[in-house]
């Protein structure tokens, strides 16, 4: 399996400008995670979908912030318009969660964001 | 709501030695787990070990251990003939059992492996 696949790895931006960040899961993986990484704040969860819906959406920071699954297989992270305290490193997450178990997650690589 | 502490922001290590990283956490739960995740300059986030809660035999994976103290709520990782790939930011987390999907982080420890 080539792991989970983030793109782009890097982005720089103006100002204002809308952003979409691409996540493609682990095949078979049924929960996927967007956290943020700054180094004030550290690594934050900012959304969790399970079945491709979204179960909770109350780390995304605010409404400028929307994160879509419209599939097992891909999801978006959007931020529209974006601002500098946007910049940060994105990752992505995907797990087989089950009732039991550990859990595991397994990240991607990152997307850095570069908001001028 | 659990929180993860890693004391140390920075340690240095001589290839071949051994270290050890903190990680304290606190929980009223009984039942979670606890994971160490490598972030070398590459920025992929890595499993690097973890623990089931339940278990009273400390994790081991290859030269990475732990010292899981429940009672002290301690998870400390020991790696042991430190390698020059070990530089990494390292990670301690803690998730809680059940369906719970949550991964709390610590704020991570820098590791750089002299040689």
């Amino acid at each position: 399996d080539a792991g989970v696949i983030q793109s782009p790895r890097h982005e720089v931006t103006e100002m204002g400008q809308e952003v979409t960040l691409r996540c493609k899961p682990i095949s078979g993986h049924n929960s996927l995670f967007w956290y943020r990484q700054t180094m004030m704040r550290g690594l934050e969860l900012l959304i969790y979908f399970n079945n491709n819906v979204p179960i909770d959406d109350s780390g995304m920071p605010e409404d400028r912030f929307s994160a879509k699954m419209p599939n097992a297989s891909f999801s978006t992270l959007k931020i529209q318009p974006s601002e500098p305290r946007d910049s940060a490193v994105y990752f992505c997450a995907s797990s087989f969660l089950q009732s039991t178990g550990a859990n595991v997650l397994t990240f991607g690589a990152g997307s850095r964001l570069t908001v001028l | 709501a659990q929180t993860v502490t890693q004391s140390q922001p920075e340690m240095s290590v001589q290839e071949a030695e051994t270290v050890t990283l903190s990680c304290t956490y606190d929980t009223s739960e009984s039942n979670y787990y606890l994971f160490w995740y490598k972030q070398p300059p590459s920025r992929q986030m890595i499993l690097v070990i973890r623990q089931e809660a339940y278990k009273q035999q400390n994790a081991t994976e290859n030269r990475f251990s732990v010292n899981f103290q429940k009672a002290a709520k301690s998870f400390s990782l020991k790696i042991s003939d430190s390698q020059l790939g070990d530089t990494a930011m390292y990670f301690c987390a803690f998730k809680q059992g059940g369906s719970n999907y949550k991964l709390t982080f610590g704020k991570g420890t820098l590791l750089t492996v002299n040689p």
